[in-house]
């Protein structure tokens, strides 16, 4: 069965520090993988990912997908208080008209 | 920039009932989506929409679950003889295709959150 797994389930850290999001996966057929943050309702979109080792980067965030090993990380440099969302990692999959998404990590940045 | 709508935003019925969810993509994507995330859970991928039919549906989205674009702008989900379990949000999103036939992001409507009573 395929599944997307991400780790932790959820982080509690103070602002300035660090964070890695972790996200692997097991689908059949990949296409990309994807990172959301979800705040109140709607995800929404961070990174799209489709090959190994090309870091993406958008200000205080990066991710980097490895395809031999099957998984991504999501890194967030400097938190804020707004950084503090649910993350959702989500795997396109089959014909490409098929998306599983992981549980989420939800991190809450504390001033 | 343009963006997704979901209509509505909450709605209550009864366990038996019919519902219509509805959703405007944007204008000029081609795939669109559905997914629900029930209260505490994971977003589960429901159901995707092509070139006016069905391309991918998960086992989640049986007989009971219906999906149609009756006039070209509108993408509405009908869940028919609802029952509790259906209580979740529902999200509707869409996406459009770069240059070299590349299917770009999705963008993610608000969401509708059904309470079946």
């Amino acid at each position: 069965e395929d599944k997307v797994v991400q780790s932790p389930l959820s982080l509690v850290v103070h602002e300035g520090d660090t964070v890695t999001l972790n996200c692997s996966y097991e689908v059949t057929n990949f296409r990309s993988l994807l990172w959301y943050k979800q705040e109140k309702k709607a995800p929404t979109f961070l990174f799209m990912l489709t090959s190994s080792g090309i870091e993406k980067k958008s200000g205080r965030l990066s991710s980097i997908l490895d395809k031999k090993e099957l998984f991504s990380i999501l890194n967030i440099t400097a938190t804020q208080t707004g950084d503090s969302a649910i993350y959702l990692c989500a795997v396109e999959a089959l014909g490409g008209n098929q998306f599983y998404f992981g549980t989420g990590t939800s991190l809450t940045v504390i001033p | 920039e343009p963006e997704v709508t979901q209509t509505p935003s909450h709605q209550v019925t009864q366990m038996g009932q019919e519902v219509i969810l509805r959703c405007v993509p944007i204008s000029n994507h081609l795939y669109f989506y559905w997914y629900r995330q029930i209260l505490g859970q994971k977003v589960e991928f429901l159901v995707s929409f092509y070139n006016n039919e069905i391309s991918e549906k998960s086992e989640i989205f049986d007989d009971q679950f219906s999906v149609e674009r009756p006039d070209g702008s509108n993408f509405t989900l009908k869940i028919r003889s609802t029952k509790l379990e259906d209580s979740a949000m529902y999200f509707c999103a869409s996406s459009g295709r770069l240059a070299g036939g590349v299917k770009n992001i999705q963008y993610f409507g608000a969401g509708t959150r059904l309470s079946v009573l």
